[in-house]
């Protein structure tokens, strides 16, 4: 069955320490991909996606994410966290462009200030 | 620009009882997909709308039945509720144009079935 695994369900970093969210999928065929932020208290809010063309793309706030497809992976990447990061990441897959997105458990961020 | 809405935002149910959950899609977009979040975990896909019908469907039980409106909205009806029925129900609205696509959520109904 076709799953997303995220490896850290919590992390916690101090401000300005680089961040790296690790997603893995499970499907050999074409995928879209995603990753979706919950801040506290707000609803899921699309960071960035891949779709296709270049495996590093620019999400908002300063967040990437490289797809590498040799290694089923997108993981999420920021060079210097704020406080205001504190949220939950999804990263969620859609296979083939067909109709679901696959999610994983998520990953809960807590930035010390 | 209005986003997606969901209603109600909170549900206290029996076990046995039936519920039904609103969604309105955000203008514009004319695919409503539902989903099932539990505590802890990520968002399970139940079913997709499209025009009116069902586009798709997860591992989910007919007892979960959904509806689309010709203006878009959307129903979540579930039958014979169970205690793991207790979750957060999203809504997410998207339109059909292209081979990918963004779905935008609304707010969730936090359903606790008791």
């Amino acid at each position: 069955a076709q799953s997303v695994s995220q490896h850290n369900h919590h992390v916690i970093l101090s401000e300005a320490a680089s961040l790296e969210l690790g997603c893995n999928y499970s499907y050999g065929g074409t995928v879209n991909l995603f990753w979706y932020v919950q801040y506290p208290g707000q609803h899921l809010q699309l960071l960035l996606k891949y779709f296709s063309g270049d495996p590093l793309v620019k999400g908002i706030k300063g967040f990437e994410a490289e797809f590498i497809k040799s290694k089923f992976s997108f993981n999420l990447r920021k060079p210097s966290v704020q406080w205001s990061d504190t949220a939950e990441y999804f990263c969620a897959v859609n296979p083939d462009s067909n109709y679901q997105l696959i999610w994983g458990a998520g990953t809960k961020l807590i930035i010390k200030p | 620009e209005t986003g997606v809405t969901q209603s109600p935002t909170h549900l206290i149910k029996t076990r046995g009882q039936q519920v039904t959950l609103r969604c309105s899609s955000q203008s514009g977009h004319n695919t409503v997909s539902w989903y099932q979040q539990a505590l802890g975990q990520g968002p399970q896909f139940i079913f997709q709308y499209y025009r009116e019908e069902e586009n798709g469907r997860g591992n989910f039980p007919p007892r979960f039945s959904g509806l689309q409106f010709p203006n878009y909205s959307s129903e979540l009806n579930v039958n014979a509720l169970e205690l793991d029925d207790s979750a957060l129900y999203l809504c997410a609205s998207s339109t059909s144009q292209g081979k990918a696509y963004e779905q935008y959520f609304g707010p969730g109904t936090r359903l606790t079935v008791t």
